[in-house]
């Protein structure tokens, strides 16, 4: 089974400060997943990547920027946080379809709030 | 627009009876991948059961199945035999196969609590 981690597990910052959300997932997985968690919305993507390097935009990107610096970890940068990026973020990971992936994995999760 | 909609909010049900999850989906690809999964009171989110488009068996896994009813787009997660630790909230998603990079696209959950 995927392990995927995540640091740090609990965030407070002030509006303007600069945060990054660090993943790691240590099965080999091609593919990583950040997301946000908010009541009423499940979860919904904001960046994932196939490898190192690699960059996808998913559905509620902005104000995020993201980089995959080696196959094990995938970061989520917040540059200017503002009180509406205030969530529960996810990191997850998942194996290409054609070896067999299909579900994803995910790690403990991220409290961030900012004041 | 919502390509999974889950509209049961929350549910609330007996031990040990059985309880059925309601999530209908949007897709116009042939081919396409349907989960569930768990999130407990410690935010811990957890794969449950998957069912492959293309398979006409409902998965089976432990206590949990699924109800796959292809001509109404609607995949429904069954619990039998609850237990108090079933409480969570209970997400259906999507994988279209199409997608290149495993994407999937998650309902807004339904929340389960199992009084004793």
């Amino acid at each position: 089974e995927a392990a995927v981690t995540q640091s740090p597990r609990n965030k407070v910052t002030v509006t303007g400060g600069n945060v990054t959300l660090s993943c790691r997932q240590t099965n080999s997985h091609n593919y990583m997943y950040w997301y946000r968690q908010d009541t009423g919305h499940g979860l919904r993507l904001i960046h994932y990547s196939y490898g190192a390097g690699n960059l996808q935009i998913g559905d509620v990107p902005d104000g995020y920027k993201a980089t995959r610096t080696t196959q094990e970890d995938f970061f989520l940068l917040l540059e200017l946080a503002s009180p509406s990026q205030t969530s529960l973020y996810f990191c997850a990971s998942s194996e290409r379809l054609g070896l067999g992936g299909r579900e994803q994995y995910f790690g403990p999760g991220t409290r961030l709030t900012v004041l | 627009a919502q390509k999974v909609t889950q509209t049961q909010t929350s549910i609330s049900v007996m031990e040990k009876t059985t309880v059925t999850m309601d999530c209908v989906y949007e897709t116009q690809d042939s081919s396409y991948f349907l989960f569930w999964y768990k999130q407990t009171a410690s935010g811990e989110i957890v794969f449950l059961i998957r069912q492959d488009s293309y398979k006409k068996e409902n998965a089976t896994v432990g206590h949990y199945s699924l109800n796959f009813q292809k001509p109404k787009s609607s995949i429904g997660l069954i619990i039998t035999a609850t237990q108090i630790e079933d409480s969570a909230v209970y997400f259906c998603a999507m994988r279209e196969g199409q997608s290149n990079y495993n994407v999937l696209y998650f309902g807004s959950g339904t929340k389960l609590t199992v009084e004793p």
